[in-house]
């Protein structure tokens, strides 16, 4: 069980163009979902924190008009990144938790590559 | 905010030998502690995890014990195997008490190389 779908796995686009991630909870209602940027050989950096039918929370320094999420349903989160330009290239993660419930099940991941 | 420190950030260990993996945290409020395996390019997999009223918790080769008063947590694999080789991460999290979700604060992560 708590199995969290991520998509796409790999994306590889132009400058300038907006690209949306997907997150499912397959097997569980998420009322939590967190997105997390991970640049190579380091840590996972918390990007913004996302509650069912709420706005999100981003963390100091993140753009929230850049990384736009939206959290519509207990089993769906989206990011999109607005205008992705390089330096948006990294790997974003998606976790997802229950109500009130540790611990946070993570997704695949997505590599984005901005040229 | 929380911050978490994590050593050492690499590690080698021959098969058969034990690996430990320490953390420090900030927060006295912090109150759950997981460790997350990662493989390269794969999504951080739970191995276990410790809350603030337990001291020790192990499962087959792989222990946690927490010390409060320290403020530190490690991680103990006994008997490693190559299929250990990876990237171990520990995070704490603070208990918000408003009805929202606490937030998990990653350490730095270690790469543990386990060779024949």
């Amino acid at each position: 069980g708590a199995v969290v779908s991520q998509h796409p796995s790999w994306v590889i686009c132009k400058s300038g163009t907006s690209v949306k991630i997907e997150c499912r909870s397959l097997d569980f209602q998420a009322t939590t979902m967190f997105w997390y940027r991970q640049f190579p050989k380091q840590s996972l950096m918390l990007m913004a924190t996302s509650n069912e039918g709420s706005k999100a929370t981003y963390e100091q320094g993140v753009e929230k008009d850049k990384f736009l999420i939206n959290h519509a349903s207990l089993t769906l989160s989206t990011l999109t990144v607005t205008s992705a330009h390089p330096e948006d290239s990294s790997f974003y993660i998606c976790s997802a938790r229950g109500p009130y419930r540790e611990p946070q099940h993570f997704g695949d991941g997505t590599r984005l590559s901005i040229l | 905010g929380e911050n978490v420190e994590q050593h050492p950030s690499t590690l080698s260990v021959q098969e058969g030998d034990s690996a430990v993996i320490k953390c420090t945290y900030s927060d006295s409020a912090s109150n759950y502690f997981p460790w997350y395996k990662q493989e390269l390019g794969k999504r951080p997999q739970l191995i276990i995890d410790i809350r603030s009223n337990v001291g020790e918790k192990k499962d087959q080769r792989i222990a946690v014990t927490l010390n409060k008063t320290a403020k530190h947590f490690s991680l103990h694999i006994t008997e490693t195997q190559p299929e250990d080789s990876a990237v171990y991460f520990c995070a704490a999290s603070i208990p918000t008490g408003t009805g929202t979700a606490s937030k998990l604060t990653f350490g730095t992560g270690t790469r543990l190389q386990v060779t024949l």
